[in-house]
Parts: structure tokens; sequence; C-alpha cells
């Protein structure tokens, strides 16, 4: 698959405070697409995003699909204790071919 | 509306032995997905397929066959599992269209083997 470097690994957040986290990557993407999982469940769509410059807001989480079709960025504002969990972003590659090449992962943690 | 439901929750099995992980979905998706899911690597594409009737390989196929008989199953078999095959695996399906890229998961299945 496409290799899709997302960054940061891991980030600690308090309640209030905006974060952001991004996805990579050496090919050109068709898609983005930013996924949610919590702990025992399996991932939940956040955003999708169709173009270039494409920026798109769902409540507090706002996306990008980079200019460069090479990258996006996640953007959550006034974090709150549920932002807890597991971040995928995930890319489609090939026009007509549907399959998702997803990053490792954004584990985000409530800071003590 | 149930969604994508995946059986076992959870399984031990001994190295060597078959099993067949179970995904059944009742949206009327064209295709469906298997990936595995470990820790540092997010979510790998074992086996997919775009249709009833077609399958295909993703990027980690070995030791891993699938069948599609119909719209709504989507099994997964370890012919001889091995301790490698430990993971969580996530069955996703996708209704299908252009700019239609959502694919929605199942619970998973957390598989170990000994």
């Amino acid at each position: 698959g496409q290799q899709l470097n997302q960054s940061p690994q891991s980030m600690f957040i308090q309640e209030g405070e905006d974060v952001s986290m991004n996805c990579t990557s050496s090919s050109i993407f068709n898609t983005w697409l930013w996924y949610k999982q919590d702990p025992g469940e399996g991932p939940v769509l956040l955003i999708a995003l169709y173009k270039a410059g494409e920026l798109t807001s769902n409540g507090r989480l706002t996306a990008q699909f980079g200019i460069t079709r090479k990258d996006s960025f996640l953007n959550i504002s006034a974090s709150i204790p549920s932002d807890v969990g597991i971040y995928f972003c995930a890319g489609q590659f090939n026009v007509g071919d549907y399959k998702l090449s997803f990053g490792a992962g954004t584990t985000v943690t409530v800071r003590a | 509306t149930a969604g994508i439901t995946q059986a076992p929750t959870s399984q031990i099995l001994a190295a060597g032995r078959s099993m067949t992980l179970r995904c059944t979905q009742d949206m009327r998706h064209n295709a469906m997905y298997w990936y595995r899911q470990d820790l540092g690597l997010g979510l790998r594409l074992i086996h997919y397929s775009n249709t009833a009737g077609t399958t295909g390989k993703g990027e980690v196929p070995d030791g891993y066959s699938v069948s599609r008989a119909n719209t709504d199953d989507f099994p997964l078999t370890l012919a001889s599992a091995v301790p490698s095959q430990t993971s969580v695996y996530f069955c996703a399906s996708r209704r299908g269209g252009a700019q239609d890229n959502e694919q929605f998961f199942g619970p998973g299945t957390r598989l170990t083997v000994l």
C-alpha cells in the first residue's frame, strides 16, 4: 500500500486546548479521510475530503486537503475529554480503485 | 439497523488450527473489506470484494482467504494459524459509487494465536 506518515504518534490534551495532527504522503492522493477509533470499537468516519485545497468542518473538527494532494491535517478545537481515542488518516490513491491506505494513527490522551 | 456485525468478539486459537472470522452487513453495500490492526502499523488491508462474486488481494493477503457468495457476508478464513496472525481484525463495507469512499467498520475480532 501507499505509505502515509501520520504525526504526532501520540499527544496529550488538556480540556479546552486546540490540537492538530497531520498526514503526509510521497504519492498524490485523490481522497483524504479522517477516522476516530474509541477503545474496543471500530473506526468511525469524521471527515471526508475530495478536492485539493478543500477545507471542511464537522463541529469542532476541521480538516484540509493539501494543495499538493500529498498531505492533510485535522484540527480539534476546544478539546473535551471525549476527544480521546486514536485518530487515523486514510487516503485513496487510485481513481476507480477504492482501496484505502491508512496512517499509523495518532493516540490522543487527556493530560492528568 | 445493525450495520456491520462481526463474530466472534474474541478468540484464542492454537497455532496450526483453522478459523473463520464472520462478517455480515445489512446495508446492502457493494464493497467489503478485511483489515488487521497492529500497534504502530495502523490498519492494513488483507482482502477486499468490490461486489458479490469477486474478491481481490490487499496489502497483506498471505495466510488468509475470503469468499463473497452474496452481498451481505464476507468471511475471512485462516487455514493454518500462526502466531504472527495475532491481531485485531476489522471488517468494513462501502456503499459504492464515485466520491463515496466512506467505509463503515464493524466492532472487530480480537484474535490471539498461541
